[in-house]
């Protein structure tokens, strides 16, 4: 069985930082690619990040580039979502998912992170 | 204002067939293939529909989708009470190279 397990996510100050982790199960973690994306209280869904299965490859949205770090541990079968320099706006659900726009997509539960003083 | 168009609600009663939209562009759904999700209240999203036709295993057969150039629909028939729920459409995106998503669709069942 797939599972995604996202570390709990917290209250940040503005300007802070934050590590996410994402524990992946039931599948051969390094062969698929791994995003992040998050969710506002009340709105869509917006992609944040994504890294290629070995690692080589990232992408981000233009929202968090220079602010955010994705990586991954495929020898832990875990992805991280490292970030900085925080904003209110960066406050939301954050999802860790695998296959995102293909035939194996799977999304973790998801993590609150809230961004406030 | 998301990269992908969607309807921001629809609604039908039990039994009806409805079909939501999505809008896009040539970078995106033009050229690359669609998911859809559906996200339960409170809940992560599930795939739905993938490639812009295929249904994973355990997804009702009256779940279906298609694209017409750089416009995609998700049709649902024989709608029940339980598929109340948010649905979001998704695809890479050449120009911005990452994933965009639809503004999500609000689906009421009368």
């Amino acid at each position: 069985e797939v599972q995604l397990l996202e570390s709990r996510g917290g209250l940040v100050q503005p300007g802070g930082s934050l590590r996410l982790s994402c524990a992946a199960s039931g599948f051969t973690f390094s062969s698929y690619a791994m995003n992040w994306v998050r969710q506002a209280a009340g709105k869509g869904l917006e992609w944040v990040s994504g890294i290629s299965e070995s690692g080589d490859t990232t992408h981000y949205a233009d929202s968090v580039k220079g602010r955010f770090t994705i990586s991954r541990d495929n020898s832990k079968n875990t992805v991280y979502l490292q970030m900085s320099s925080l904003r209110a706006e960066d406050t939301a659900i954050y999802y860790c998912a695998k296959d995102l726009v293909a035939g194996a997509a799977y999304w973790g539960q998801g993590t609150l992170v809230t961004v406030s003083s | 204002q998301s990269v992908l168009t969607q309807p921001p609600s629809a609604s039908g009663t039990p039994g009806q067939r409805v079909t939501i939209s999505c809008s896009g562009s040539s970078s995106n759904i033009g050229s690359h293939t669609v998911n859809w999700y559906q996200q339960l209240p409170g809940t992560a999203p599930k795939l739905l529909i993938h490639s812009h036709n295929q249904r994973p295993s355990g997804v009702p057969d009256r779940f279906s989708g298609s694209r017409s150039g750089t416009s995609a629909s998700l049709a649902i028939s024989g709608l029940q009470s339980e598929d109340e729920a948010d649905y979001h459409c998704a695809a890479w995106d050449d120009s911005l190279n990452g994933v965009v998503f639809g503004g999500g669709t609000k689906l009421t069942v009368l």
